[in-house]
């Protein structure tokens, strides 16, 4: 079984309509990223979460929200979605664990299609 | 977190020693050098990360040059699932964000 889960995986929707990623995991870890990846670019941060009741701002958080609802959950929500959201999306966490060693884990992503 | 600076694209045969250079420069002295991979659309992947000595593990070995300005990522024997797009990345420890440039998109060939 995968440890960090994303659904749906592939989304199409319309512009203006509200729709939700989720992320779940089962690695134990405190802290949840949201990344986009748009074609031929690198990935760009979102939101990210080091705890239950943390939420930060990352790059790209302009019409986007989360909520982490749990240790093991953190759903991104695109309110009125826009063409320019078309996007492939990634969901990450990491440990605490010894600094150093901090490691990202990566969800499979979720391909969103804004028409 | 410093900028580094990748090749778009490399080359190689399979079985062959593959390496993947990056520039880190303006690095600081508190900065990890870390690499992703990336496989198809899929999911990053971590490989390996260092500060200042060099590191090896079970996919790949990381040299990072005296002066800390440069590394090379090698892939010692490469096999074609090994093309992928791999990321240098250098960050502070401790401070979770990871920034992705554009990579090196490494094409591995029979």
């Amino acid at each position: 079984d995968a440890d960090v889960t994303q659904t749906p995986r592939n989304r199409i929707t319309k512009t203006g309509k509200r729709i939700m990623l989720e992320c779940s995991q089962t690695k134990g870890h405190d802290r949840m990223y949201w990344y986009r990846q748009d074609p031929g670019l690198g990935l760009r941060l979102i939101y990210y979460s080091f705890d239950v009741k943390d939420i930060n701002k990352g790059e790209i958080s302009d019409g986007y929200s989360v909520s982490r609802q749990a240790q093991a959950k953190f759903s991104l929500s695109l309110e009125s979605a826009i063409p320019n959201q078309t996007a492939l999306y990634f969901c990450a966490t990491s440990d605490t664990g010894t600094l150093s060693q901090e490691t990202q884990y990566f969800g499979p992503g979720t391909r969103l299609l804004v028409l | 977190d410093a900028k580094t600076t990748q090749p778009p694209s490399m080359d190689c045969a399979e079985g062959r020693a593959a390496n993947l250079p990056c520039n880190h420069s303006t690095i600081s002295g508190n900065e990890y050098v870390y690499w992703y991979r990336q496989i198809h659309s899929q999911g990053p992947q971590y490989i390996i990360h260092g500060l200042k000595n060099n590191e090896t593990n079970e996919m790949a070995s990381l040299i990072i040059t005296e002066d800390r300005k440069s590394s090379t990522l090698i892939l010692p024997h490469a096999t074609l699932r090994d093309t992928a797009v791999y990321y240098c990345i250098v960050r502070v420890a401790g401070f979770q964000k990871l920034v992705f440039g554009t990579g090196t998109r490494l094409l591995v060939s029979p």
